[in-house]
């Protein structure tokens, strides 16, 4: 039972472009939300997150968009570079637990 | 300042051996989680513990697997008789303390298990 969807497992940017990666849920308990970053061969490395109290959270090139009513979040990097090509993962975590879920991984490949 | 260690990073067993896989979190961290990551999917979550306690361990398959995170020394992730569906790569992941919205988690370099 996938709670967590990236429906894309790989996206393909020119450098300098924006990259915009995509996350559905499902559970509605679900208030907390983090992306990370994964390059081969290396562990998921945190990226942003969000809580469910706002809309959007920004740090430099990176903004997370969450529509709760759509249950969606979105990973916008803006401008795209080479060193952002990894894959990346979304996750979500309910209030009543202390375990985050985990979406498929979208394979982010930045053009030169 | 060693960010999560683990070790193995590479395991081969054959069919039937047991897998021990372990993993020191970073320093000051009290809160260990395993993950796995089975070939074209997303990690999954298995068990978390706090030191001596398993706090939840939903994730984690009924039989052959086990978890344990000791007074002293690493957090151990044990799959006995493993079989060929047991290959994955094996996440560990800490944290400061409960990360319901205080932070996040790091994670180790991940353990890759293969199964003969």
């Amino acid at each position: 039972d996938q709670q967590v969807k990236q429906n894309s497992p790989s996206l393909s940017v020119q450098e300098g472009r924006i990259s915009i990666l995509n996350c559905d849920y499902t559970n509605s308990m679900f208030d907390y939300f983090l992306w990370y970053k994964k390059y081969p061969a290396e562990g998921p490395t945190f990226l942003i997150s969000i809580s469910s109290i706002k809309d959007k959270n920004e740090d430099g090139r990176f903004t997370v968009f969450l529509n709760k009513s759509a249950k969606h979040l979105s990973l916008h990097i803006v401008p795209s570079q080479p060193g952002d090509s990894a894959v990346y993962f979304c996750a979500a975590s309910p209030n009543t637990g202390n375990q985050f879920y985990f979406g498929t991984g979208t394979s982010l490949t930045v053009i030169p | 300042n060693a960010g999560v260690m683990q070790n193995p990073r590479h395991l081969v067993r054959r069919r039937g051996q047991e897998a021990r896989l372990r993993c020191s979190p970073m320093k000051g961290h009290s809160h260990v989680y395993w993950y796995r990551q089975l070939p074209e999917e997303g990690l999954k979550f298995m068990v978390y513990l706090q030191k001596e306690n398993i706090i939840d361990e939903s994730g984690m398959p009924k039989e052959r697997f086990s978890a344990e995170f000791p007074k002293e020394g690493p957090s151990i992730l044990r799959i006995q008789q493993v079989v060929r569906g047991d290959s994955a790569a094996y996440f560990c992941a800490s944290s400061p303390s409960q990360i319901r919205g205080t932070g996040e988690l790091f994670f180790g370099e991940g353990s890759r298990l293969t199964v003969l």
